[in-house]
């Protein structure tokens, strides 16, 4: 159980478009996804925290609008970034956090992550 | 503010020997929860353990095996007979619940420790 994915794994983009990145739980509904960028060799940094029905709460220094997080169900968030350029390629993780006793509330699953790589 | 050091960033041992990785935390609550996850090459991160922080006992899994320290604000990691497959980036982790933010907890990551097991 506690299964989370994301699609695309990898995508390569001209300077310029915009990339949709999706998260989904799998087998459990998630009432709270959260967004992470990770460059190479260095942790993990939230970016944003979304709960599904409801604007995305951002992390000071991450550009809401550039960075567009909607969690229109229970069991998928999606993270486009907009107008995408070099410095915005990495490496993007989700996480869910499980809603219910079965699986305890308060831990996170990952994604598989997506690295996006920006020409 | 929450902080979560692992002062080894890298380590390397010959196989079947034991491991242990640090972990050290700073908070201001008396409850919170520590987690530990291991990102292998491919990117996923694994969910291994969360320990809440009323609860001092040690755990074993299998090889695995997590020493809370209240006393010295540490979480450490031991892996016993160590393996190749054992080989990952470890992330230790804190998160503290709090009324205003009750499911939004946001996990603060430490800096990694990346294990390497020689054959």
């Amino acid at each position: 159980g506690a299964v989370v994915s994301q699609h695309p794994s990898r995508v390569i983009c001209k300077s310029g478009t915009s990339v949709k990145i999706e998260c989904r739980s799998l087998d459990f509904q998630a009432t709270t996804m959260f967004w992470y960028r990770q460059f190479p060799k260095q942790s993990l940094m939230l970016m944003a925290t979304s709960n599904e029905g409801s604007k995305a709460t951002y992390e000071q220094g991450v550009e809401k609008d550039k960075f567009l997080i909607n969690h229109a169900s229970l069991t998928l968030s999606t993270l486009t970034v907009t107008s995408a350029h070099p410095e915005d390629s990495s490496f993007y993780i989700c996480s869910a956090r499980a809603a219910g006793v079965n699986l305890g509330t308060d831990t996170q699953y990952f994604g598989p992550g997506t690295r996006l790589t920006v020409l | 503010a929450q902080k979560v050091t692992q002062a080894q960033t890298e380590i390397s041992v010959v196989e079947k020997e034991d491991v242990t990785l640090d972990c050290v935390y700073e908070t201001r609550d008396t409850t919170y929860y520590l987690f530990w996850y291991k990102q292998p090459p491919s990117g996923e991160l694994v969910f291994l353990i969360r320990r809440n922080s009323f609860d001092e006992q040690n755990e074993i899994s299998g090889r695995y095996s997590w020493n809370f320290q209240k006393s010295t604000s540490s979480f450490n990691f031991t892996i016993t007979a160590s393996q190749v497959v054992d080989s990952a980036v470890y992330f230790c982790a804190l998160s503290e619940p709090h009324i205003s933010n009750f499911g939004n907890e946001k996990l603060t990551f430490g800096t990694g420790t990346r294990l390497t097991i020689i054959p």
